[in-house]
């Protein structure tokens, strides 16, 4: 069974923390993504990466940083969480036009 | 932006077939068609993709039109457990995966 892995299922930070959700997948995809969820507004994407150490801007990149070091790992790092960054948030990966897997979520809450 | 128009929801009787609607007319060739479901507080389920011919699997079909500029996805008979977000996206493969707002179905008794 093809897996995406998050490392939480459910978060609890405070204002300020530096905040690391870790994604992994077992499927050598070159692909990976970081969305997050919130209520009326669908996924957005936050970044995308292609490759190893390569990454792209989502749609809503602004307080969030990722790292790629390995193939099958995609961390998103929130450098000082904030309140406004209480949200469900979902990794996936995919290999070139096939179908993206997603992980089960992690939901964020800042406080 | 998102690429795709898309109806915000629709309602289907559980054994009839759930026809989606999804306008992109503004696809160029190299892009291909993606469908995905959400069922409420899961991660997003792929259904099926195409580029310009119709598909079929055992989820579901997807009828492209000629001039690529619309697409319908087909469950054909819909049971409860269909009830969920449907996405419709657009992209090349070496792509960013973009979600748009998707159809909420509710399928019904």
């Amino acid at each position: 069974d093809v897996k995406v892995t998050q490392s939480s299922r459910y978060l609890v930070k405070r204002t300020g923390e530096k905040v690391f959700l870790e994604c992994v997948q077992d499927m050598d995809h070159e692909n990976m993504f970081w969305y997050r969820q919130d209520p009326g507004l669908g996924l957005r994407l936050i970044y995308f990466s292609y490759d190893v150490k390569m990454k792209e801007k989502g749609d809503i990149p602004e307080g969030y940083s990722v790292s790629r070091e390995k193939k099958e790992r995609f961390s998103l790092i929130l450098e000082s969480a904030s309140t406004n960054q209480t949200s469900m948030y979902l990794c996936a990966s995919s290999l070139g036009r096939a179908e993206a897997f997603f992980g089960q979520g992690t939901r964020l809450t800042v406080v | 932006d998102a690429k795709t128009t898309q109806p915000p929801s629709m309602d289907c009787a559980e054994g009839r077939a759930a026809n989606l609607p999804c306008n992109h007319s503004t696809i160029s060739g190299n892009e291909y068609v993606y469908w995905y479901r959400q069922i409420h507080s899961q991660g997003p389920q792929y259904i099926i993709h195409g580029l310009k011919n119709n598909e079929t699997n055992e989820m579901a079909s997807l009828i492209i039109t000629e001039d690529r500029k619309s697409s319908t996805l087909i469950l054909p008979h819909a049971t409860l457990r269909d009830t969920a977000v449907y996405y419709c996206i657009v992209r090349v493969y070496t792509d960013k995966l973009i979600f748009g707002t998707g159809t909420r179905l509710q399928v019904f008794p």
